[in-house]
């Protein structure tokens, strides 16, 4: 069965560094999103992106975030200076167009910032 | 707005007992879909069910069972004879067409905890 993968698993970076959080959706997709979970939190909503535009993003996605589609495979994520609250799991999720309102989540990349 | 509410924060059940996790939810729109998701220790999120407004047909799998109200936009999931390995946080959600890129709203969850 397709799925989305995410990498790394798990990253610990230093407060102020930048950070790429990985994703590859499932090949026949056209929508991608990243939703975020804060330890203990609900998952909360970040950004979808749409031929290769964003196409809607929450009040957390501010000018620290960027997302990107790099290729015709990966879609990445990308905090500018990480922050300790930055501290989260990011979910990677992608749907396919026609009405298709299931999305397909990752496994999450669980981002520890020191 | 879009709003998801799971008011249990958490249950505690004994191995075998039926528990029941409820969720209500809002949205203006009448074309939308309502799913649920558990969440494990792991992490990941493990898909359960997707249900779109226009089938209010309750459906069962397995242990599961879901029970879907539009008078009272509810979405209840119960769980027959838990297990100890049923022991997780499960998050309602709703997905909206008119919320533009199709993004999907979570509930606060319900962290479960099944006994031996």
């Amino acid at each position: 069965e397709p799925e989305v993968t995410q990498t790394p698993s798990h990253q610990v970076t230093q407060m102020g560094q930048e950070v790429i959080l990985r994703c590859v959706p499932i090949s026949n997709h056209l929508y991608f999103y990243w939703y975020r979970q804060i330890l203990g939190q609900k998952v909360e909503f970040l950004v979808s992106f749409y031929n290769n535009e964003i196409s809607e993003k929450s009040e957390i996605f501010d000018d620290q975030f960027s997302v990107e589609r790099p290729d015709g495979s990966n879609f990445t994520l990308k905090i500018r200076s990480t922050k300790l609250e930055d501290s989260a799991m990011y979910f990677c999720a992608s749907s396919e167009w026609g009405g298709d309102l299931e999305a397909f989540f990752g496994q999450g990349t669980r981002l520890t910032v020191v | 707005a879009q709003k998801v509410t799971q008011a249990q924060t958490e249950i505690s059940v004994v191995e075998k007992e039926d528990v029941t996790l409820d969720c209500v939810y809002e949205t203006r729109d009448t074309t939308y879909y309502l799913f649920w998701y558990k969440q494990p220790p792991s992490g990941e999120l493990v898909f359960l069910i997707r249900r779109n407004s226009f089938d209010e047909q309750n459906e069962i799998s397995g242990r599961y069972s879901w029970n879907f109200q539009k008078s009272t936009s509810s979405f209840n999931f119960t769980i027959t004879a838990s297990q100890v390995v049923d022991s997780a946080v499960y998050f309602c959600a709703l997905s909206d067409p008119n919320t533009g890129g199709f993004k999907t709203i979570f509930g606060a969850g319900t962290r479960l905890f099944v006994k031996a």
